[in-house]
C-alpha cells in the first residue's frame, strides 16, 4: 500500500541551528514528491517539490530536499532555523498520474527554541 | 494576488443543518480537490473533480456532496453535519502536465464549528 512516514511527531530545536526532517515513502514507482509546511489556523504552503531530475532540490524560504531513490527518502534541511519556521510540516506524494489525490505523511510538528 | 480563495474562513453551524464552503481559483487548474483535516491530522481527501468529472473516495460520507458549475469554483456541501465534522477543510487545486498531476495549491481553509 502507498505510504508517507515522517517519524517525528514533534521537534524541537534552537534558533540558528540546523534542521532535518525526515520522511520516507512506500510505492511502486518514483512518485511525485512535495513538502508543505502549515502555520496554525492556515492553509498548507508549498516548500518545494521534486519531479525529476537534479536529487537537490531548493525551495522557499531557504528549505532543500534530497530525494534518495535508493533508502526511499525525501528529507527537509534548513541550515540555520528562524523562530519563524515553527509550524506543521507535511512531506506527501502523488502517483504519476493525472487528477491524483496527495498522500500525506501525519506531520511533523517544529517548534523553535531562543 | 490571491489564486485559491475560501469562503468563509470561519463557519459555525447547528447540528443538522446545512452548510456550503466555497472555493474559486484563478489559476485555470482543471483540478479541484477538497480535504478534509482534523485536529493534529493530516489532510484527507475527500473528492476532486477533473474538469467536470466528480471523483468521490471510497470512505468519504454521503453526507459530503461537491458542484463545481464552472472551472472557477468548486462548493463543499454537507447536508447534515455531525458534531464529528467538525475541522478544517481545504480546497486545492492543479493541473494536468504531461499525463501527470501538477502540484497541489491550497487555499488558506475554511475551519467549520458544529454547534
Amino acid at each position: 500500500a502507498q505510504s508517507v512516514t515522517q517519524p517525528d511527531i514533534h521537534i524541537t530545536v534552537s534558533e540558528g541551528a540546523s534542521l532535518e526532517l525526515r520522511c520516507n515513502y512506500s510505492y511502486g514507482a518514483t512518485p511525485y514528491l512535495f513538502w508543505y509546511v502549515q502555520s496554525p489556523g492556515q492553509g498548507l504552503q508549498l516548500l518545494l517539490k521534486y519531479f525529476s531530475g537534479d536529487t537537490l532540490v531548493q525551495g522557499i524560504k531557504g528549505f532543500e530536499a534530497e530525494f534518495k531513490r535508493s533508502q526511499s527518502s525525501f528529507n527537509l534541511r534548513k541550515p540555520s532555523v528562524h523562530w519563524s519556521d515553527a509550524a506543521e510540516y507535511f512531506c506527501a506524494v502523488a502517483p504519476r498520474q493525472a487528477g491524483t489525490a496527495l498522500i500525506f505523511g501525519k506531520g511533523t510538528t517544529l517548534s523553535v527554541s531562543s | 494576488d490571491a489564486m485559491v480563495i475560501q469562503n468563509p474562513r470561519y463557519q459555525v453551524t447547528q447540528f443538522g443543518k446545512p452548510v456550503t464552503l466555497s472555493c474559486s481559483q484563478t489559476l485555470n487548474h482543471n483540478v479541484m480537490y477538497w480535504y478534509q483535516q482534523k485536529s493534529s491530522q493530516a489532510p484527507k481527501l475527500l473528492f476532486h473533480y477533473y474538469d467536470k468529472d466528480f471523483n468521490n473516495e471510497a470512505d468519504t460520507p454521503d453526507n459530503f456532496q461537491s458542484r463545481r458549475p464552472n472551472t472557477s469554483f468548486c462548493f463543499l456541501d454537507i447536508r447534515s453535519p455531525g458534531l464529528g465534522d467538525a475541522a478544517m477543510y481545504l480546497c486545492a487545486t492543479s493541473r494536468v502536465v504531461g499525463g501527470g498531476t501538477d502540484t497541489q495549491y491550497f487555499g488558506p481553509g475554511t475551519r467549520l464549528t458544529v454547534l
